[in-house]
């Protein structure tokens, strides 16, 4: 297990098109955020789970987002009748409490044309 | 929520010189505060994190102080080299989550 891992890495896709993004946190942290990240600014937060329960969701987070984590492990972010206003990078982050910092992803990449 | 505002947004140093980034934060409840470098096309790096029972950390050239009264950190580069130069975000951790910064492009200069 090396790291928090993220596919695709790159994801073009017309508008209107839906999209589903997949997270695999280190194996061993139950918690997993989802964040996503525009050019020249910080990462925002969106959602997260601990173990396979969405815990918090953000309202950046519209009906058109869904997250889950079906079995603790893996997750998934579908995004749904995409817009341009979504092209972002798209940021996974594990942790295990009581250890407070993230590990971070290598991010999707999302251009919505 | 919490709220963490950064600056300067841009900066830039003489190689060898000093380099600081000031943040401050809207939650007193925060408790986790850590710094984060980004380089281009590549995913945020934790270099440094400090907890509200401490006012200052410093690991190598890299030192992070805490004021809890004025919610206000601070990330302090010394001897800065060409490898600094990327995007470094403040952060805090209120609640479960952490909330950035919107991050300051580092410079240096030959």
């Amino acid at each position: 297990d090396t790291g928090v891992s993220q596919d695709p890495r790159h994801k073009i896709t017309k508008r209107g098109q839906n999209v589903t993004f997949r997270c695999d946190p280190i194996s061993e942290h139950n918690r997993l955020y989802w964040y996503r990240q525009t050019l020249g600014q910080g990462p925002e937060f969106l959602t997260y789970f601990q173990n396979e329960a969405q815990l918090e969701k953000s309202r950046l987070l519209s009906d058109r987002f869904s997250a889950e984590r079906p079995k603790g492990s893996f997750s998934t972010l579908e995004i749904q009748r995409t817009e341009q206003g979504d092209s972002a990078m798209y940021l996974c982050a594990s942790s295990l409490p009581p250890v407070y910092g993230y590990t971070f992803g290598s991010g999707t990449r999302l251009t919505v044309v | 929520g919490e709220n963490v505002e950064q600056h300067p947004s841009t900066l830039s140093v003489q190689e060898g010189d000093s380099a600081v980034i000031k943040c401050t934060y809207s939650d007193s409840a925060s408790n986790y505060f850590p710094w984060y470098k980004q380089e281009l096309g590549k995913r945020p790096q934790l270099i440094i994190d400090i907890r509200s029972n401490v006012g200052e950390k410093k690991d190598q050239r890299i030192a992070v102080t805490l004021n809890k009264t004025a919610k206000h950190f601070s990330l302090h580069i010394t001897e800065t080299q060409p490898e600094d130069s990327a995007v470094y975000f403040c952060a805090a951790k209120g609640d479960d989550k952490i909330i950035f910064g919107k991050g300051t492009r580092l410079h240096i200069l030959p």
